[in-house]
């Protein structure tokens, strides 16, 4: 079955302590990204891949990284995470054609405290 | 599941009327536009695009009307059933790799 899978799907943490988020996709799909959801403020784009060893900044980067070192990986890591930081994170993909549909996974619920 | 917005605007419909969603964009470079639908605890799917060379899109029961002139977008869904009961996103695409979403609304159809 065609997806995006992230993990975990629900996390409470405190602040500072590293962690990561993964996703995957099993689709071969070339674009990758992250957003976050927040109430009231739609979907906001975190960073975005190209390809392989390709990201770039989204509208709210700061506070994040993330790399690409395989073509079905696209992992969100926080390495010093606050409380602003808690929110529904998606992760999502699709064909490298601008006009591709993309592919959601079913979202992180992050709580920092 | 997980909530999506406390204090998102909310439409109201009975089943089997037709409903109607608007969305305001705000980048005039945005060439291409896409509605989401995202059902609580589940991550946004698509419904239907349209490109800015267009001004109406059909698709199964669904209509995306397009005006450029007041970056205006809305979404109709004829019909109205119970599982088209969610929140709704439009977004627009100004580059290749940046994609914007509205704040969304809620649609609630009533049996």
């Amino acid at each position: 079955e065609a997806q995006v899978t992230q993990n975990p799907r629900y996390l409470i943490t405190v602040t500072g302590k590293k962690l990561t988020v993964t996703c995957s996709q099993n689709m071969n799909h070339e674009y990758m990204s992250w957003y976050r959801q927040d109430p009231g403020l739609g979907l906001r784009q975190i960073y975005y891949s190209m390809n392989v060893e390709v990201t770039d900044k989204g509208d709210v980067p700061e506070g994040y990284k993330v790399s690409r070192k395989e073509k079905r990986n696209f992992p969100l890591i926080l390495e010093s995470p606050s409380p602003n930081q808690t929110s529904l994170y998606f992760c999502a993909s699709r064909l490298a054609g601008l006009r591709d549909t993309q592919y959601f996974g079913p979202g992180t619920r992050l709580t920092v405290l | 599941g997980e909530s999506v917005g406390l204090h998102l605007p909310t439409l109201s419909v009975q089943e089997g009327d037709n409903s109607i969603i608007n969305c305001a964009y705000s980048n005039s470079a945005s060439d291409y536009f896409i509605w989401y639908k995202q059902e609580s605890g589940k991550g946004p799917q698509f419904i239907i695009d349209i490109r800015s060379n267009m001004d109406k899109r059909q698709g199964q029961r669904v209509t995306v009307l397009l005006n450029k002139t007041v970056k205006h977008l809305s979404l109709q869904i004829a019909a109205t059933q119970p599982g088209d009961s969610a929140v709704y996103f439009c977004a627009e695409m100004p580059s290749s790799y940046k994609l914007i979403f509205g704040s969304g609304t809620r649609l609630l159809v009533r049996p």
